[in-house]
């Protein structure tokens, strides 16, 4: 069974479309998150949901919105999609208790505008 | 605030030799947490070590021996022997509460080719 799971791996649309990507984990975790990957393999966090409260919300766009309908899912919607939008985008889930106690990450979605 | 310092962007070796991936992390937190993750060339996150700030010890896995210093905020990374199969970039990684909550926040990874 895949811990987190992330759907689509793919993702290729044209600019000024909406998009979601879709995040589900098995582990129990009461935290998820959005990081974003850009070109040059830098990762940073966008997204932080504690039991489906946002926790951290970094300096995004506000054309991305979040959406977490409990606690095992955490969703990311994107509007107007932009080309400096492509990136790879990792869901990721850990224990917020524990603190450090893990971070378990999905596979990525590979987002390209054209 | 956080920060996470990989400062070799690429690094080239040859199968077999070893081979020593720097990191060093600014926190102002006391109880914080370090990781190293490698991503192949599939693009995938793979976790290979986590470390708390109350743990020194020097830990060895195979051929992967991790060097964590308080004293310089430094948490090194050594692959002995260096594989092909070992080329990726391989992010460091500190987790502590940075205002509202506890997050993870990475370096800007290095770049490792093995060449046979």
């Amino acid at each position: 069974d895949t811990a987190v799971s992330q759907t689509p791996k793919y993702l290729v649309t044209q600019m000024g479309n909406d998009k979601s990507i879709k995040c589900e984990q098995n582990l129990g975790h009461d935290t998820m998150y959005w990081y974003k990957q850009d070109s040059k393999k830098f990762l940073k966090i966008m997204f932080s949901y504690n039991n489906k409260e946002l926790i951290i919300n970094e300096t995004v766009p506000n054309r991305f919105s979040p959406k977490s309908p409990d606690k095992a899912h955490l969703n990311l919607h994107i509007n107007s999609l932009e080309l400096g939008d492509s990136a790879v985008y990792f869901c990721a889930s850990s224990q917020h208790k524990q603190g450090g106690g893990g971070y378990t990450f999905g596979s990525g979605t590979r987002l390209t505008v054209v | 605030a956080q920060k996470v310092t990989q400062a070799q962007t690429e690094i080239s070796v040859v199968e077999k030799e070893d081979v020593t991936l720097d990191c060093v992390y600014e926190t102002r937190d006391t109880t914080y947490y370090l990781f190293w993750y490698k991503q192949p060339p599939s693009g995938e996150l793979v976790f290979l070590i986590r470390r708390n700030s109350f743990d020194e010890q020097n830990e060895i896995s195979g051929r992967y021996s991790w060097n964590f210093q308080k004293s310089t905020s430094s948490f090194n990374f050594t692959i002995t022997a260096s594989q092909v199969v070992d080329s990726a970039v391989y992010f460091c990684a500190l987790s502590d509460r940075s205002g509202s909550a506890r997050q993870l926040t990475f370096g800007s990874g290095t770049q490792l080719t093995v060449l046979p």
